[in-house]
């Protein structure tokens, strides 16, 4: 089954600190995308970074990066130097290639950022 | 250029009657998804229409239904709604229909609330 987990639903950082959100994934296509989406409060789901599964450099976007370890079918998301606004709900997202119409969600992680 | 955009912002309707959300794409993407987020959970992919034709869906019964018109703008229709219905829903557009490789762009989201 093409499945995604994250099992932090929540999790709190100092401001200026480093946070690592986890992400497994699970499917047995050898093709496929992965995203890491922020939805605050307000609902709407904004773009953070992708990775592709060939890609062989770990994608950086920003204060964003995603460590991706594909033996481990894993994907992680790294927010350095935390800020207020980043408080928000992190979904993690997967699109096997032979699906390539749906993704597949986590169920998400709340971040907090602390002063 | 403009992003995506829906509306109704926020819809309150009673449990057997019909439903239409609309969505108009960003700008230069001929693709549209629409998800279910029922609250504290991640979304959930309903359908896409890519070029006014549907081009996948979801576990979702045939009372959701969908249209996309020449200008990419979209329709989500439900039929018959039922309590379970109450979520936000939202749009997501993309430059196409490989969204294992094509970023795609959420609107802000319906909320239907169905009493």
């Amino acid at each position: 089954a093409q499945k995604i987990t994250q099992t932090q639903p929540g999790m709190f950082v100092q401001e200026k600190e480093a946070v690592t959100l986890d992400c497994t994934y699970d499917t047995s296509d050898p093709s496929y995308g992965l995203f890491w989406y922020k939805q605050p409060s307000s609902g709407e789901m904004i773009f953070l970074i992708y990775q592709g599964s060939y890609d062989q450099q770990n994608a950086t976007e920003g204060r964003y990066s995603l460590n991706f370890q594909k033996a481990r079918k894993s994907a992680n998301l790294v927010i350095s130097a935390s800020q207020l606004g980043d408080s928000a709900m992190y979904f993690c997202a997967m699109v096997p290639k032979t699906s390539y119409d749906k993704v597949i969600f986590g169920p998400g992680t709340s971040l907090s950022v602390i002063p | 250029e403009t992003g995506v955009t829906q509306s109704p912002t926020h819809l309150i309707k009673t449990r057997g009657q019909q439903v239409t959300l609309r969505c108009s794409s960003q700008s230069g993407h001929n693709t549209v998804s629409w998800y279910q987020q029922a609250l504290g959970q991640g979304p959930q992919f309903i359908f896409q229409y890519y070029r006014e034709e549907e081009n996948g869906r979801g576990n979702f019964p045939p009372r959701f239904s969908g249209l996309q018109f020449p200008n990419y703008s979209s329709e989500l229709n439900v039929n018959a709604l039922e309590l379970d219905d109450s979520a936000l829903y939202l749009c997501a557009s993309s430059p196409g229909p490989q969204t294992s490789t094509d970023t795609q762009y959420f609107g802000p989201g319906t909320r239907l609330t169905v009493l």
